[in-house]
């Protein structure tokens, strides 16, 4: 059983760019969640997808957006970058049964210069 | 105000001490409580699930909820210097939806 698995591991853009990160979930389960980790933070909830809908949102704005595929693997964009959007961006992955939690990923490491 | 508050530190303690870790939140509606370990630069290793209020022991590490008091604990026996990484609670109101994070308390066992 594989685990979580994220793409790139490190990438650094420029202010403006637009930026996409991917993420394969964990086999078996169905919802995926993005977080971001600024330095020395705990993460924040960006959304989550569950079978290809999102379904929850935290306080990010529109210009991050999100994909869930039919194999339940996960896209992240994020356009017209800041330089506050460099942090840590981590993808969780969970089967939504209750009782079930979820499993992070690795991480990307995104500087905005 | 955040949700959940957790003292960042750094804690330093030496190799075989008893470590307590904390978190207080304000939100009653968490139900689900969490305590993932975080190594630099990698993402974050679940260590201890629990529902609702109680204790739940595995190995070294127990995970202590007290929601009367909206206020949780972890906590480490004979430390090793492979615990030293951060500690972040995490908890949500229904399981598999969002988790409201700690902004986790850097540990340090020293041999």
């Amino acid at each position: 059983e594989t685990g979580v698995t994220q793409s790139p591991t490190h990438l650094i853009k420029t202010r403006g760019q637009q930026v996409t990160l991917r993420c394969s979930s964990q086999s078996g389960h169905n919802t995926v969640s993005w977080y971001q980790q600024a330095l020395g933070q705990g993460p924040q909830f960006i959304f989550q997808y569950y079978r290809e809908e999102e379904n929850g949102r935290g306080n990010f704005p529109p210009r991050f957006s999100g994909l869930q595929f039919p194999n339940y693997s996960s896209e992240l964009n994020v356009n017209a970058l800041e330089l506050d959007d460099s942090a840590l961006y981590l993808c969780a992955s969970s089967s939504g049964t209750i009782g079930e939690t979820q499993y992070f990923g690795p991480g990307t490491r995104l500087l905005v210069l | 105000q955040k949700e959940v508050e957790q003292d960042p530190g750094p804690l330093s303690v030496p190799e075989g001490a008893i470590v307590s870790l904390n978190c207080t939140y304000s939100n009653s509606a968490f139900q689900y409580f969490m305590w993932y370990r975080q190594y630099s630069r990698k993402g974050p290793e679940l260590l201890m699930y629990t529902y609702s209020s109680g204790n739940k022991e595995d190995g070294r590490f127990t995970a202590q909820v007290d929601k009367s008091s909206k206020y949780i604990s972890l906590f480490i026996r004979d430390s090793q210097p492979s615990d030293s990484a951060t500690y972040l609670c995490a908890m949500s109101g229904r399981a598999g939806n969002m988790l409201t994070f700690g902004g986790g308390t850097r540990l340090m066992v020293k041999p």
